[in-house]
This record gives C-alpha cells, sequence and structure tokens, in this order.
C-alpha cells in the first residue's frame, strides 16, 4: 500500500527566515506529486504540481518554491517568509493516470509571527 | 472558467440519521471527474468517493453515496446511519478529464456537525 509523510507537523518561524517543507511517498514510482496551501477557514489552492523529478509547475506565482530531487521526494521551500505564508500545507500524490484521484498526507501548521 | 459551490457552510444531523450535502459545478466540458473529500479536526484531508462524469450509475461507498445529476450539474453527497466520526469538512471537487490541466478545483467546504 501507499503511505504519504509530511514533516515537521507543526512550525513556528520568525518572519524572513527559511522554509523547507518535505513530503515523501511510499509504496509507488513515478507519482505525481502537489502541494497546497490551505487558510483558516478557507478551500484548498493548489501551489506546486509535478509529474516527475526535476519538473515543477506553478500555480501561484509567490514567495513560495518547491524542487523534486527524488522520484518520491517533493519539497517546498522559501527564502524569507511572510506573515501570509501562515496556513496549513498538505502534500498529496496521485497515479499518472487520467483519473489521478489525489491522496494526501497529514500536512504542516506553519506559523509566521 | 470552472466553479464549485458549496451553499450550505455548516450542517448538522443527529447520530443514526441521514444527512445530504450539497454541491453545485459549473463547466463547459463534458468530461469530467467528481470528488468528495473529508478533513476532520486532524485536518488530513481523505478522499470520500468519487464519481465519474461518463458513468450514469450513482457512485456508492459503505454509507456514502451521491446523487450525479449531470444536467442540472449538481453532485450530492448523502450520508446515511450518520456516525460521531463523521463529524468534519467536507469538499467537494472538480477535475476535468482532458489535457495536462492537473487541478482540482475545491468547493470552501460543508462543517458537518453530528449530534448524539
Amino acid at each position: 500500500s501507499q503511505t504519504i509523510h509530511q514533516w515537521p507537523a507543526t512550525l513556528v518561524q520568525p518572519v524572513g527566515s527559511p522554509l523547507s517543507l518535505e513530503c515523501t511517498v511510499e509504496g509507488t514510482s513515478n507519482p505525481n506529486l502537489y502541494w497546497y496551501r490551505q487558510a483558516a477557514g478557507r478551500g484548498l489552492q493548489l501551489l506546486f504540481y509535478s509529474v516527475g523529478i526535476g519538473q515543477i509547475s506553478s500555480e501561484v506565482p509567490q514567495n513560495l518554491s518547491a524542487s523534486r530531487p527524488q522520484d518520491r521526494q517533493f519539497i517546498l521551500s522559501s527564502k524569507k517568509l511572510l506573515l501570509s505564508d501562515s496556513g496549513f500545507y498538505l502534500c498529496a500524490w496521485s497515479w499518472t493516470s487520467i483519473l489521478e484521484t489525489q491522496y494526501f498526507g497529514p500536512g504542516t501548521r506553519l506559523l509566521v509571527l | 472558467a470552472q466553479t464549485v459551490t458549496q451553499s450550505q457552510p455548516e450542517m448538522s444531523v443527529q447520530e443514526a440519521e441521514t444527512v445530504t450535502l450539497s454541491c453545485t459545478y459549473d463547466t463547459s466540458e463534458s468530461d469530467y471527474y467528481l470528488f468528495w473529500y473529508k478533513q476532520p479536526p486532524s485536518r488530513q484531508m481523505i478522499l470520500v468517493i468519487r464519481q465519474e462524469a461518463y458513468k450514469q450509475q450513482n457512485a456508492t461507498e459503505n454509507r456514502f453515496s451521491v446523487n450525479f445529476q449531470k444536467a442540472a450539474k449538481s453532485f450530492s453527497l448523502k450520508i446515511s446511519d450518520s456516525q460521531l466520526g463523521d463529524a468534519a469538512m467536507y469538499f467537494c471537487a472538480l477535475k476535468l478529464y482532458a489535457g495536462n490541466n492537473r487541478k482540482l478545483i475545491w468547493g470552501l467546504g460543508t462543517s458537518l456537525a453530528v449530534n448524539p
């Protein structure tokens, strides 16, 4: 079976500090990978998706970047955090098929102070 | 542009009873998929049920079923024999079949409370 991990679970960072959130998937190869942000009381906003190593598509221009150094590893980064970066970050994976049902990780709560 | 609308921000149901959550969507495409996801207090997003638009038969997963009305662009979720563990945010989502579009279009969610 497939599992998806995210860490850390919770993070409190000062404004202007760097960020690195990690997501890894087990039990599958060459998955599609996704980063979402969910602000309090809001729906999900797709930030990035990747269909393969080194292949990143950005949906929303902002203070964040993503990288996929390995097949099942997806990293969300920032050089300098803003207050508006606070939120709940979810990583998801899907099969590389037309249906592409997305399966989500447990998420990371980020608070920027 | 595609949109997904959940018109009920909050709903409640008594334990063991049935509740229906509404979702309407708009797309000019004919091939797409629809999903219901559940987000409990832990905030992990869990797939509840999915429906392929080309299938006329409504999808069912145990106590969860959908009423898919393609012409009306409606995709409601029915939860039967509600349990306390069903309390969560429920999100409706749309994905187009065609092209390289990897986006899920999300509704804003319905918060479901289950009363004992």
